[in-house]
């Protein structure tokens, strides 16, 4: 099994919709991280989480909410989708400078 | 601010002809960089990294980075590239209190036969 799992790996919905993305991992690392990826800007952070407890807003997290339900899982949601959230959506995770990636949500907001 | 910067967008070389993907710094103290590959469609897939000691570290695929303090750059090489290697390369930093890295914008490379 994969150590960071991303649910699902693709999804169209409409503008106004609310939607969740969903992050697994089986490394049981405390530090858990949503990112974005846009063409030509890189992966950009969202949230970052260093436990169930500590939750933090990135660089970019308007728009976007967060749950981290257990040490193990990490949701993103957004409440009411626009288009211009449409990009390929990353989880990760890490632990003493080693830092995994999911393999990405594909998301389009029509 | 921390960051990294990648000054190519877009990169062609020959099959076989040596590659070299700039990545410049911003950090105060002593940095912690990465470089990452994407494959299209794919997520992402460790290079190498450097935290400190030798500043030239070798990755896995063939590829190697050096790391220069004079001129803020961590710039990845391979001496001979192979179609497989097309894909979309990133470089990272440690954003030291998130504890979470920030990327370049990255440099795609073309491989032409």
């Amino acid at each position: 099994d994969a150590d960071v799992t991303q649910t699902p790996r693709n999804r169209i919905t409409k503008t106004g919709k609310r939607i969740m993305l969903e992050c697994s991992q089986t490394k049981g690392h405390d530090r858990m991280y949503w990112y974005r990826q846009d063409p030509g800007l890189g992966l950009r952070l969202i949230y970052y989480s260093f436990d169930v407890k500590d939750i933090n807003k990135g660089e970019i997290s308007d728009g976007y909410s967060v749950s981290r339900q257990a040490q193990a899982k990490f949701s993103l949601s957004l409440e009411s989708a626009i288009p211009n959230q449409t990009a390929l959506y990353f989880c990760a995770t890490s632990e003493a400078g080693r830092y995994l990636f999911g393999p990405g949500t594909r998301l389009t907001v029509l | 601010a921390q960051s990294v910067t990648q000054p190519d967008i877009h990169i062609t070389v020959s099959e076989g002809a040596s590659l070299e993907l700039r990545c410049n710094y911003s950090y105060g103290a002593t940095p912690y960089l990465f470089w990452y590959v994407q494959s299209p469609g794919q997520g992402l897939q460790l290079l190498l990294k450097y935290f400190s000691g030798d500043t030239l570290v070798q990755g896995i695929k063939g590829f190697e980075a050096e790391f220069k303090r004079s001129q803020s750059s961590f710039n990845l090489r391979k001496p001979s590239v192979h179609w497989s290697d097309a894909a979309e390369y990133f470089c990272a930093g440690l954003d030291t209190g998130r504890r979470a890295l920030t990327f370049g914008s990255g440099t795609r490379l073309q491989v032409q036969p």
